[in-house]
């Protein structure tokens, strides 16, 4: 059961305009929200996180939404620059006291120069 | 640098073999995660601990067992292996029993 949905494998966007990555989740339970980067050989990190108490967090480049009616969270990355070009991870949890993060399966966005 | 260290980075071994993974959580953080990524697929929550003690559980096999140790550190034990077991295993550590994840470099593990 898959509850934390990432449907496109893969992205290519040109430099300078926007990516947008989008995540959708199933549990309703889920209030806290987080995207991650990954490089090839290296460990994710951590970009942008979201409480279900807001619908907007932005942080320089990226802006993440989220619309808990629709159980879905797009990050936004403007304007996409080379670097960016990276597997992003999607993850959801669950305030109850055991806060184990469910990660999405990932999307590769390539930023083409 | 996550300031997560995780050894060994590369492990290949036969099937029904035992590994043992170790993690060195960030200084001060006390909640420890472990994920395996296998080809493809995203990260998926193995188990997590929280100074000391087991917090939660996802779907680790009966044959992978985990534990966390007094001084914080973290090893992840893997048994019986078997092919499909190949995979990247994270690391991850929090200052408390939520909040951000800071990730490891991994370990990869192939099972030939």
């Amino acid at each position: 059961d898959q509850q934390v949905k990432q449907n496109s494998p893969s992205l290519s966007v040109q430099e300078g305009r926007i990516s947008i990555l989008n995540c959708d989740y199933t549990n309703s339970m889920f209030d806290y929200f987080l995207w991650y980067k990954k490089y090839p050989a290296e460990g994710p990190t951590f970009l942008i996180s979201i409480s279900s108490i807001k619908d907007k967090n932005e942080d320089g480049r990226f802006t993440v939404f989220l619309n808990k009616s629709a159980k879905h969270l797009s990050l936004h990355i403007v304007p996409s620059q080379p670097g960016d070009s990276a597997v992003y991870f999607c993850a959801a949890s669950v305030a109850s006291g055991t806060y184990k993060y469910i990660f999405g399966t990932g999307t590769r966005l390539k930023v083409l120069a | 640098d996550s300031g997560v260290t995780q050894t060994p980075k590369h492990l290949i071994t036969a099937t029904g073999q035992r590994v043992t993974l170790r993690c060195s959580p960030r200084s001060g953080d006390l909640s420890v995660y472990w994920y395996q990524q296998s080809l493809d697929q995203g990260l998926q929550f193995l188990i997590q601990y929280y100074n000391g003690e087991e917090r939660a559980k996802g779907n680790i096999l009966e044959r992978f067992s985990a534990q966390q140790f007094p001084d914080l550190h973290s090893e992840l034990n893997l048994s019986s292996l078997e092919l499909g077991d190949s995979a990247l295993y994270f690391c991850a550590s929090s200052a408390t029993a939520s909040g951000e994840l800071f990730f490891g470099e991994g370990s990869r593990l192939t099972v030939l």
